[in-house]
C-alpha cells in the first residue's frame, strides 16, 4: 500500500493567488513526521516545511503552511500569494518511528503559476 | 556549511561497467539516505543508514547494487555491472537525527548506454 498519496499530478494557479496541494498518508504509528519538498526544474530538492504528529498547531514557514488534519490523515500544503518562482514539482514525505524513521516520498504534484 | 556533496554530478558509462557514486553528508548528521529518481518510478528510497549502519536496504533493486558507509563522513553507492535501465538521477540526503528533515545533495545524473 502507498504510504504517501498525492492525487494531483498537476495544478495551475494564477500569480498572487493561494493554492493547496493535497497529501494523504497511511500509518499506524503514533509518532511520525510529515515533510514537504520543492524540486524546481534545475533538479535540486529543497526542504519547505515540517509537521510532527504530536504538534497541535499547523506548521507555517513564510508563505507556506501545512493544513494538518490528523484524523483524516491529510497534510496539505498551502502556498499563499503564489509567485512565478513557485512553479516546480512538490513532494510530500513521511518518517515513521516504527519504520526506523526512513523518509519515503509521494509521487509529487507539478505546480505551474500563470502570470 | 557546504551541504551534502555528491560526486560526480554527471556520469556516462557503457553497459557492463562498474559505477561508483559518492556522497559526503553534512557534518554531524547521523542519518544518510540514497534515492533514485526516474520519470516512471518517481523518488525511490534505495537504502538508509543511521550512525553508519544500514537500517533498511529493502529498496535496493537487485544484487548489482551495493552501498557502504565506512565512516560518518562518506558513503558510496556502487552498481556492478551497470545496465541502461539504471539510468536515473541518484540523490544522497542526510539528516541530523532520526526524525528531522533531510537535506539533499545536488544529485548524480547517471546515463548507461
Amino acid at each position: 500500500a502507498q504510504k504517501i498519496t498525492q492525487t494531483q499530478p498537476g495544478m495551475f494557479v494564477q500569480e498572487k493567488e493561494a493554492v493547496t496541494l493535497d497529501c494523504t498518508y497511511d500509518t499506524s504509528d503514533q509518532s511520525y513526521g510529515l515533510f514537504w519538498y520543492k524540486q524546481p526544474s534545475s533538479g535540486e530538492m529543497i526542504f519547505l516545511i515540517y509537521q510532527g504528529s504530536y504538534d497541535e498547531q499547523n506548521a507555517t514557514e513564510g508563505r507556506y503552511s501545512l493544513n494538518f488534519q490528523k484524523a483524516r490523515k491529510s497534510a496539505n500544503l498551502v502556498i499563499s500569494a503564489s509567485q512565478l518562482g513557485d512553479s516546480a514539482m512538490y513532494f510530500c514525505a513521511m518518517r515513521e518511528a516504527g519504520e526506523g524513521n526512513k523518509l519515503v516520498f509521494g509521487a509529487g504534484t507539478i505546480l505551474r503559476v500563470k502570470s | 556549511d557546504a551541504g551534502v556533496i555528491q560526486s560526480p554530478r554527471h556520469e556516462v558509462t557503457e553497459m557492463g561497467q562498474e559505477v561508483t557514486l559518492r556522497c559526503k553528508p553534512i557534518s554531524g548528521h547521523n542519518s544518510l539516505f540514497w534515492y533514485r529518481q526516474t520519470m516512471m518510478r518517481g523518488l525511490e528510497l534505495l537504502i538508509y543508514f543511521n550512525n553508519n549502519v544500514p537500517i533498511d536496504d529493502s529498496g535496493m533493486p537487485e544484487d548489482r547494487f551495493s552501498a557502504k558507509m565506512p565512516n560518518a563522513s562518506f558513503s558510496t553507492l556502487k552498481i556492478q555491472p551497470s545496465e541502461p535501465r539504471d539510468s536515473a538521477v541518484y540523490f544522497c540526503a542526510s539528516s541530523l537525527d532520526r526524525g528531522a528533515e533531510a537535506f539533499f545533495g545536488q544529485g548524480t545524473r547517471l546515463t548507461v548506454v
